[in-house]
């Protein structure tokens, strides 16, 4: 069954404290991995889609990893306006079968 | 560039009475909408692929005739929450893509509440 799950639930950092989200999914034929920041009470933001395993993106304090298990969700130096949570969703063969993440609710302490 | 507009973002309304939601593409036509609906802590749950032009496909177990959908034309798409009741409180959510290679973008939601 495909399936994607995101670690941790909930991370606090304080401003400066680097760290990495975790996104684990095992689906066949991933034709596209996703990463979406969602502020309370809003739709999700697009962030970065990711291909193939070794593609790495990036977009300000925001890096992006994947793995042919996984991918990472990269952020350094974070600063309060970072924090969101952070929904990752697996595409299994297009776009109406996008399997997604409970989320990792990151808040960043100033 | 693609911008997806949704309207209400709020929405209260008693139980028994129907509520239109609207999701627009801005700057992109959109062959193909997608409506969600999310409940606090939990994933993104697909109701619903909305085709200009055509019947709407609903997953499994999202009731046809209570969630009505209408894409008339390649930058709009309703959901209509037909005869509301307080468990058809819930935040909903509609995303389109501008082709099939390019991501899902998604509108800011309506909360709406039945009361």
């Amino acid at each position: 069954e495909d399936q994607v799950t995101q670690s941790p639930e909930a991370l606090r950092l304080q401003e400066g404290e680097s760290s990495s989200l975790n996104c684990s999914y095992t689906v066949s034929g991933l034709r596209g991995l996703f990463w979406y920041r969602q502020d309370p009470g809003k739709g999700p933001e697009f962030l970065f889609t990711l291909y193939s395993a070794g593609e790495e993106k990036e977009k300000e304090r925001l890096k992006a990893t994947l793995t042919k298990k996984e991918s990472f969700l990269h952020i350094t130096a974070p600063k309060p306006e970072d924090s969101a949570t952070y929904l990752c969703a697996a595409n299994a063969g297009n776009n109406r079968k996008l399997i997604w993440g409970l989320g990792t609710s990151l808040a960043v302490n100033p | 560039g693609a911008v997806v507009s949704q309207h209400p973002s709020r929405v209260i309304c008693k139980s028994g009475t129907s509520v239109k939601i609207e999701c627009r593409s801005l700057d992109f036509q959109a062959t193909t909408m997608f409506w969600y609906r999310q409940f606090p802590k939990q994933s993104l749950m697909l109701m619903a692929t909305s085709n200009e032009g055509s019947k709407a496909t609903y997953e499994q177990g999202v009731e046809k005739d209570k969630f009505l959908i209408n894409h008339a034309s390649l930058t709009l798409s309703t959901l209509t929450v037909t005869s509301a009741h307080p468990e058809d409180s819930s935040f909903y959510i509609c995303s389109a893509s501008s082709g099939v290679n390019s991501p899902l973008h998604f509108g800011n939601g309506t909360r709406l509440t039945v009361t």
